[in-house]
């Protein structure tokens, strides 16, 4: 099974910065990885395919990048809409990262 | 746009038979573009599959949780369901249904359900 290990697992940050969350997998998985977003209460959102295709509909303020092992998502300046927490996901296995949640400084 | 709505009962008892089933519109549970999906989340933790259908009735699991679930489609009524048996407190989550592109190295799931929470208790 690949296992996906997400950095940090709580992320601080204030609107209008730019923050960075990384997604590990165990083994090399290629660009096959999506990012997703879900707010409290809320189902997930598709932000992100194959490891930096934005969803039509994102915000271009979001970006992802990497390959192999190691991927990160990017959002360039938070807005208030943005706290919530964010999930990496393997193509293969279907395995979840263990979400990183981005809080409000 | 496509909308999917997770049915059924919100409490199970332990080692009974938890049954949900998904409703869509917008789409076509015959399109042979999707996958139709089952994922799971436990309060206050992460995502977890469970398995996908494809419109052909082909299906995929969970391997650490194949031995209870069952995932079937009925294109008559544009829905697919999901069955977990022998539940323990362990299969308290929001259960979602979703929609994900078919074809090799597409696995992730670009709509979902709004969820439902489902409690196993005596």
């Amino acid at each position: 099974d690949i296992q996906m290990t997400q950095s940090p697992s709580t992320l601080s940050a204030s609107v209008g910065d730019r923050v960075t969350i990384t997604c590990r997998a165990s083994q090399h998985i290629n660009r096959w990885l999506a990012w997703y977003q879900q707010r409290p209460g809320k189902a997930p959102n598709l932000l992100i395919s194959k490891a930096s295709n934005l969803e039509s509909g994102v915000p271009s303020r979001f970006s992802g990048s990497g390959s192999g092992t190691e991927f990160t998502l990017t959002i360039s300046s938070l807005q208030s809409d943005d706290f919530a927490t964010y999930y990496c996901q393997a193509y293969s296995g279907f395995s979840f990262g263990q979400g990183t949640k981005l809080e409000i400084k | 746009q496509v909308q999917l709505q997770e049915s059924g009962p919100g409490l199970v008892k332990p080692s009974q038979t938890l049954s949900l089933t998904c409703t869509v519109s917008g789409d076509s549970t015959s399109n042979s573009l999707f996958y139709w999906y089952w994922i799971r989340q436990p309060a206050g933790r992460g995502l977890e599959y469970i398995g996908r259908i494809y419109t052909s009735g082909s299906t995929n699991y969970n391997p650490s949780l194949e031995s209870r679930v069952t995932i079937s489609i009925d294109t008559s009524k544009n829905q697919f369901s999901l069955t977990l048996s022998s539940v323990t407190a362990a299969d308290t989550a929001v259960y979602y249904c979703a929609r994900g592109p078919y074809g090799a190295y597409r696995y992730y799931l670009d709509n979902w359900g709004q969820g439902t929470l489902v409690t196993v208790s005596s």
